[in-house]
């Protein structure tokens, strides 16, 4: 078993539409918590991240954890077409280097 | 420049050839990691280093990999002898060091390496 798990999708949804991306995880150590986002050809690049367990809220993203299940969740709202890309939750391992998931690639059609 | 760089952008490689990857981090950036994203996949964690020294390689995949950064600036990748199951994405970043390092840590746009 990986030590984050992610569906990679593909998920597609309308434009506005809210979306839901999620990660599971079974290392309990974890303590913070990122989100990056990855453009065909791109590196990825840091979205937001959160510690511990909680709610985070930038613009449009909300990232949420629950340490408790082992569950982390990115919220979208109002999905615009430029948000079509591949999302990657990576827990940080012993404060020195990021676990990622497989991530999720999601389109938003306009 | 003002970004990771990483060329060659793309390399193809015969079964058996040795590859060399190069990375140019942000100028500054004491910490450089290197990262392996094959098709579909997330990036996976390969070796890391703080300045000149490096500092975990628990990632890399066999003694047929194997990376440098002799004055703590530019970083190679060195592979050896190249199969198939090697081609990927191979993703350099680098940051900071410190408190707080991972907000500063920035990616490459990557060497797509394929093996014939």
């Amino acid at each position: 078993q990986k030590e984050v798990e992610q569906d990679p999708g593909p998920l597609s949804v309308p434009e506005g539409a809210i979306v839901s991306l999620n990660c599971t995880y079974s290392n309990s150590a974890f303590q913070y918590f990122m989100w990056y986002r990855q453009y065909s050809r791109k590196g990825p690049e840091l979205l937001m991240y959160t510690y511990s367990s909680g709610n985070k809220e930038d613009g449009r993203f909300t990232a949420q954890v629950d340490k408790s299940s082992k569950y982390i969740s990115l919220f979208i709202r109002d999905s615009q077409p430029s948000d079509s890309a591949t999302y990657l939750c990576a827990p940080l391992h012993n404060t020195d280097k990021l676990i990622f998931g497989t991530g999720t690639r999601l389109q938003v059609f306009p | 420049g003002a970004g990771v760089s990483q060329s060659p952008r793309y390399k193809v490689a015969k079964r058996g050839q040795d590859v060399a990857l190069r990375c140019d981090p942000i100028s500054g950036h004491v910490s450089l990691f290197w990262y392996q994203q094959a098709l579909g996949q997330g990036p996976e964690f390969l070796t890391y280093f703080q300045n000149e020294a490096q500092l975990d390689k628990s990632g890399l995949p066999s003694d047929r990999f194997f990376a440098e950064r002799p004055e703590g600036s530019v970083s190679t990748l060195k592979i050896q002898r190249t199969q198939q199951e090697d081609s990927a994405v191979y993703l350099c970043a680098s940051s900071p060091s410190g408190p707080g390092w991972f907000e500063k840590l920035f990616f490459g746009s990557g060497t797509q390496l394929s093996v014939l």
